[in-house]
């Protein structure tokens, strides 16, 4: 089992660029979650899904969209992309609301 | 809405000796989940230790134990025999039961083990 995995790790981004950060689990997992994490602070919650097609908004939806087509994949899509979405995002799993499994993180930079 | 508190920033032990993190959240449910997570430099949150709130006997793994006390609303981590791999920040979270629910972290603390 891979468990989480997401790319890309790192990317440098101009503002008003878009991208999608793609996160996989192989866990069977329904749940999925997006969170971001800014320096020196703990994680807040931007969207999450509780199975395939189903997602909901989180805490810090404001600039982000996700899909979730299949119960492996859970994109995030930055669109027009502002200095205030600097931080590393991450990816999670669990099996219903239970312990969640993070990927590894992406860090991005806009300038 | 659920809190979680981590009120020290950070804290230092010396290499083999024994640290504990404190940690307490508001709540009015009785059955939650209650975690402590591990993000070391390299980023990655690692699970350390989970307890069910429903469950009187603290969690243990290795040399990670809770002391969970729920009329106080408490969560504490103890490391035992602290090893230089130890040094991270550590994040107390807390998650209901149940659809839609959202685990809550608290602001974390760091760690650092002294040689």
């Amino acid at each position: 089992n891979a468990g989480v995995t997401q790319t890309p790790k790192f990317r440098i981004l101009k503002i008003g660029q878009s991208m999608t950060l793609q996160c996989t689990q192989d866990m069977n997992h329904n749940y999925m979650y997006w969170y971001r994490q800014d320096p020196g602070m703990g994680l807040k919650l931007i969207y999450y899904s509780v199975g395939a097609g189903i997602t909901d908004k989180g805490e810090v939806p404001n600039g982000y969209n996700v899909s979730r087509s299949t119960t492996e994949d859970f994109p995030l899509r930055l669109e027009l992309a502002a200095p205030s979405q600097t931080s590393v995002y991450f990816c999670a799993s669990s099996y219903l609301t239970q312990t969640q499994y993070f990927g590894p993180g992406t860090r991005l930079l806009v300038l | 809405a659920q809190t979680v508190t981590q009120s020290q920033p950070e804290m230092s032990v010396q290499e083999a000796e024994t640290v504990t993190l404190s940690c307490t959240y508001d709540t009015s449910e009785s059955n939650y989940y209650l975690f402590w997570y591990k993000q070391p430099p390299s980023r990655q949150m690692i699970l350390v230790i989970r307890q069910e709130a429903y469950k009187q006997q603290n969690a243990t793994e290795n040399r990670f134990s809770v002391n969970f006390q729920k009329a106080a609303k408490s969560f504490s981590l103890k490391i035992s025999d602290s090893q230089l791999g130890d040094t991270a920040m550590y994040f107390c979270a807390f998650i209901l039961p149940g659809a839609n629910s959202k685990l809550t972290f608290g602001k974390g603390i760091t760690l650092s083990v002294r040689p």
